[in-house]
């Protein structure tokens, strides 16, 4: 079955860019997408077909595939960005990736 | 503006069935531009999608849910709906329903459902 793989936890300071990857095999030939999620909250997408973002979602959040990761990455994170993210393709069927835990200290 | 709302039992006992329901408004459920699914969380982990069904009918499932799971739709009512037999502990989870966008390998979901927490226990 397809997998995908993400760092569970990304620290990075108010103002600095952070990059969250998610691998999977041969992944930078299919869609990539990403949710995040806050606390009690259901998830959002942020990003979609690798590097599009839904009406609004601001423009700091952007999104990269190629080869076997994609990647998000935020810039001038903000403390508002602590979240968890979770990567999202088509292999046979739907898989996640197992989530990353944004830190913003 | 498209709204999804899920509705069901918050405890079921195993090895019962779970039955549950999202109904959709502010857009129709018979659109052939996308689909209807079901993703779930269980308490502290990450997103299981479990299946999705398309406007005809056509259903797609995770492979390990398969032999448990029905997903259907009733267009009259504008609802979409999932059945989970056998179901044990590991089945306790927050369950949302979801739009899904995309064609061509894309497959996202762009509107989500607020959840519902399904515990199951004897």
């Amino acid at each position: 079955s397809y997998e995908l793989t993400q760092p569970p936890s990304v620290s990075v300071s108010p103002g600095q860019t952070a990059s969250i990857s998610c691998s999977g095999d041969k992944l930078g030939d299919k869609y990539a997408c990403w949710y995040q999620q806050k606390p009690g909250q259901s998830p959002v997408l942020i990003i979609y077909q690798d590097n599009k973002r839904p009406s609004g979602i601001p423009e700091r959040f952007s999104g990269s595939n190629s080869g076997n990761t994609a990647t998000l990455t935020i810039s001038g994170t903000q403390a508002m960005d602590e979240a968890d993210y979770y990567c999202q393709a088509w292999g046979t069927y739907v898989v996640f990736g197992g989530g990353t835990k944004l830190t913003v200290l | 503006q498209l709204q999804l709302q899920e509705s069901g039992p918050g405890l079921v006992k195993p090895p019962e069935t779970l039955s549950l329901t999202c109904t959709v408004s502010g857009g129709s459920i018979t659109s052939s531009t996308y689909y209807w699914g079901w993703i779930r969380q269980p308490p502290g982990k990450g997103l299981e999608w479990i299946g999705s069904i398309y406007y005809s009918g056509s259903t797609y499932y995770n492979p390990s849910l398969k032999s448990r799971l029905t997903i259907s739709l009733d267009t009259s009512k504008s609802q979409f709906s999932l059945k989970l037999s056998s179901l044990t502990a590991a089945d306790t989870a927050v369950y949302y329903c979801a739009k899904v966008s995309g064609s061509s390998g894309d497959y996202h979901m762009d509107v989500w459902g607020q959840g519902t927490s399904v515990i199951v226990s004897s």
